[in-house]
């Protein structure tokens, strides 16, 4: 069965701490793993993009790896800000090429940064 | 850019009534949009995907005649929820599909709160 995992359901850190967020997925075929980000009551917002030939990729604090043997991935935030509260949510795309809403999507983990 | 974006942001309606929704790509032309909904707590499940000038593909167990698409033009997309009732209360999102760089990527709308008394 095609599922993405993902760890822990929700965190609290102070602002300024590192966090490490976790994903498991069984998907297959696997095509890229995205990591976004979604704001209470908003849309998700892409942070990172990986195929299964890339390791790791930055987008300013926040650095997602991929380990495609495993099928695991995380998402590392550097320096937290209040601002970096929000839910993450770790998709995978099922297919090559088309990308034809084959996105199985993680429950989510919900980080709470507090001052 | 790449920005799509949707209408109403909150809704509140009678149960009976029907309530339509619109998703815009404003910047490019889709012709393939998606529309999900998501429950507290619960990851965004496809509902359909939206083809422009063609009818929508519906997946499984999502009641068609309830839940209507149009994708009349490369940049809109509506969904209509007939005869709501308060179990299809929800959050409702929508997403474009764009070609930035030659991969494919969804680009997801800031949502619809659905609530339905």
């Amino acid at each position: 069965k095609n599922q993405v995992e993902q760890s822990p359901q929700s965190l609290i850190i102070l602002e300024g701490k590192n966090c490490t967020l976790q994903c498991n997925y069984t998907v297959s075929p696997f095509s890229n793993l995205r990591w976004y980000k979604q704001d209470t009551g908003r849309g998700p917002v892409s942070l990172t993009i990986m195929t299964f030939s890339e390791n790791t990729k930055s987008n300013g604090r926040y650095t997602a790896t991929l380990d495609a043997d495993t099928k695991q991935s995380s998402l590392h935030i550097t320096a937290s800000q209040l601002s970096d509260s929000a839910s993450y949510i770790c998709v995978v795309n099922r297919i090559y090429g088309g990308s034809q809403g084959n996105l199985i999507f993680g429950k989510g983990t919900k980080l709470s940064v507090k001052p | 850019g790449a920005v799509v974006s949707q209408h109403p942001s909150r809704v509140i309606c009678k149960s009976g009534t029907s309530v339509k929704i619109e998703c815009r790509s404003l910047d490019f032309q889709a012709t393939t949009m998606f529309w999900y909904r998501q429950f507290p707590k619960q990851s965004l499940m496809l509902m359909a995907t939206s083809n422009e000038g063609s009818k929508a593909t519906y997946e499984q167990g999502v009641e068609k005649d309830k839940f209507l698409i149009n994708h009349a033009s490369l940049t809109l997309s509506t969904l209509t929820v007939t005869s709501a009732h308060p179990e299809d209360s929800s959050f409702y999102i929508c997403s474009a599909l764009n070609r930035p760089r030659g991969e494919y990527e969804q680009y997801f709308g800031p949502g619809t709160r659905l609530t339905v008394t």
